[in-house]
């Protein structure tokens, strides 16, 4: 069974410092692997995804995610953080075949400082 | 604009009643998912519909009930069998495909007193 991990689910940066958010997957096959943000009271939106092709994932409000199946791993970037960027992030995995049934990852919760 | 309705957005509950939450959706999407969010759990999957008149059960299943009459509705029943409801609510669909993108409701935060 495929499964998602998140280090770290409280992560508290300055604005204008680098975001890094790990995420590590354990899956039998190549996944299909995304982030979504989460804030307050709402829904989960999509931020990027990564299906086939080019490793390096670009996706909205400056993130990107970079795919290493060597390291099973999909981490999440942002040069520079910015005071919307506060949420919460969510990597998730679904495999090839499971048409849309996600396992999720427990989620990290980010904080931007002045 | 198109997108998930969720209705109630906040809901109180008395142990022992069934509660149903509403999800709609107009994006002409097939699949259907209700997904529970616990602090520090992430999302659990409890029963998804890839068609109408159709649905299977996710991870976490016992004590919800849901049906699929209509393309557009997936309403989800937390019944009192539910060991421990209290939770935030989540409707999601896609078009159905194995790309997985899902696109999400606000949300129902469900509350048992």
């Amino acid at each position: 069974a495929q499964s998602v991990t998140q280090l770290g689910s409280h992560v508290s940066v300055s604005e204008g410092a680098l975001v890094l958010l790990r995420c590590n997957y354990s899956s039998s096959v190549p996944p299909y692997l995304f982030w979504y943000v989460q804030y307050p009271n709402q829904g989960l939106q999509l931020l990027l995804k990564y299906t086939t092709g080019a490793t390096l994932v670009k996706g909205i409000n400056g993130f990107e995610a970079e795919f290493k199946k060597s390291e099973t791993s999909f981490h999440l970037t942002k040069p520079s953080a910015h005071m919307s960027d506060a949420a919460e992030y969510f990597c998730a995995v679904s495999e090839t075949d499971s048409w849309g049934k996600l396992q999720f990852g427990a989620g990290t919760q980010v904080v931007v400082t002045p | 604009d198109g997108g998930i309705t969720q209705s109630p957005k906040y809901l109180f509950r008395k142990e022992g009643q069934n509660v149903t939450l509403s999800c709609e959706q107009n994006l002409n999407h097939d699949a259907m998912y209700w997904y529970r969010q616990d602090p520090g759990q992430g999302l659990r999957l409890i029963y998804y519909s890839q068609i109408v008149n159709d649905f299977q059960k996710g991870d976490i299943a016992e004590g919800y009930s849901v049906s699929r009459e209509k393309k557009e509705s997936f309403p989800l029943t937390v019944t009192s069998a539910q060991k421990n409801p209290t939770a935030f609510y989540l409707c999601a669909s896609s078009i159905g495909s194995f790309t997985g993108e899902l696109f999400f409701g606000e949300g129902s935060r469900l509350t048992v007193l």
